[in-house]
């Protein structure tokens, strides 16, 4: 059972660009929203993260977006750099994290 | 200090050998996860256990797979008679409480089964 869809699976932005990611939860309990950048050969580490209490929080390029109604929330990544191309995962849950399937985003100079 | 650390980073087992994968926590948590992650896929929980007690275990396998987490020494995830689709790259983390806030990832052993 996929408790977490995220789309796209692969994206392709160039520099300078908004780089935008999208995720849908299905269980209402779930009251953490993470986001988890990983980098081949590394563990995911955690980018940004949302209670269902706000609708946005935003962290220098990096903002999320929570829209508990439709139970949605996504990432935008501003003026996206060629280092910010890696694997990003959504989360969502109570203590024990649910990931989407992953997004592999390559930023082009 | 120290991050999450899991050994061995790479495990290579023939079929029907036993795999065992480490992962010692952060200093001051006492919480651990364990994630498996296939090629091109999210990860999948497995299990969460606290000291000495497994919290959840409704992501593990009901056969050949266990965890523990003893009161001294690193969380064991073990594998028995390991098969050719349990190929993955299986992920620890911890978090100092309950709660997916500060969680972090080890860098992840990849299990290869010939």
């Amino acid at each position: 059972q996929q408790q977490v869809k995220q789309s796209p699976q692969s994206l392709i932005v160039q520099k300078g660009g908004i780089s935008i990611i999208n995720c849908a939860y299905e269980n209402t309990a779930f009251d953490y929203f993470p986001w988890y950048q990983q980098f081949p050969g590394k563990g995911p580490a955690l980018l940004i993260a949302i209670r269902p209490d706000v609708s946005e929080k935003k962290e220098g390029r990096f903002t999320i977006s929570f829209n508990k109604s439709a139970k949605q929330f996504s990432l935008h990544i501003m003026d996206s750099q060629p280092g910010d191309s890696a694997t990003y995962f959504c989360a969502a849950g109570h203590y024990d994290m649910r990931f989407g399937a992953g997004t592999r985003l390559t930023v082009k100079p | 200090n120290a991050g999450v650390m899991q050994n061995p980073r790479h495990l290579v087992r023939r079929r029907g050998q036993e795999a065992r994968l480490r992962c010692s926590p952060m200093k001051g948590h006492s919480h651990v996860y364990w994630y498996r992650q296939l090629p091109e896929e999210g990860l999948k929980f497995m299990v969460y256990l606290q000291k000495e007690n497994i919290i959840d275990e409704s992501g593990m396998p009901k056969e050949r797979f266990s965890a523990e987490f003893p009161k001294e020494g690193p969380s064991i995830l073990r594998i028995q008679q390991v098969v050719r689709g349990d190929s993955a790259a299986y992920f620890c983390a911890s978090s100092p409480g309950p709660g997916g806030e500060k969680l972090f990832f080890g860098s992840g052993t990849q299990l290869s089964v010939l």
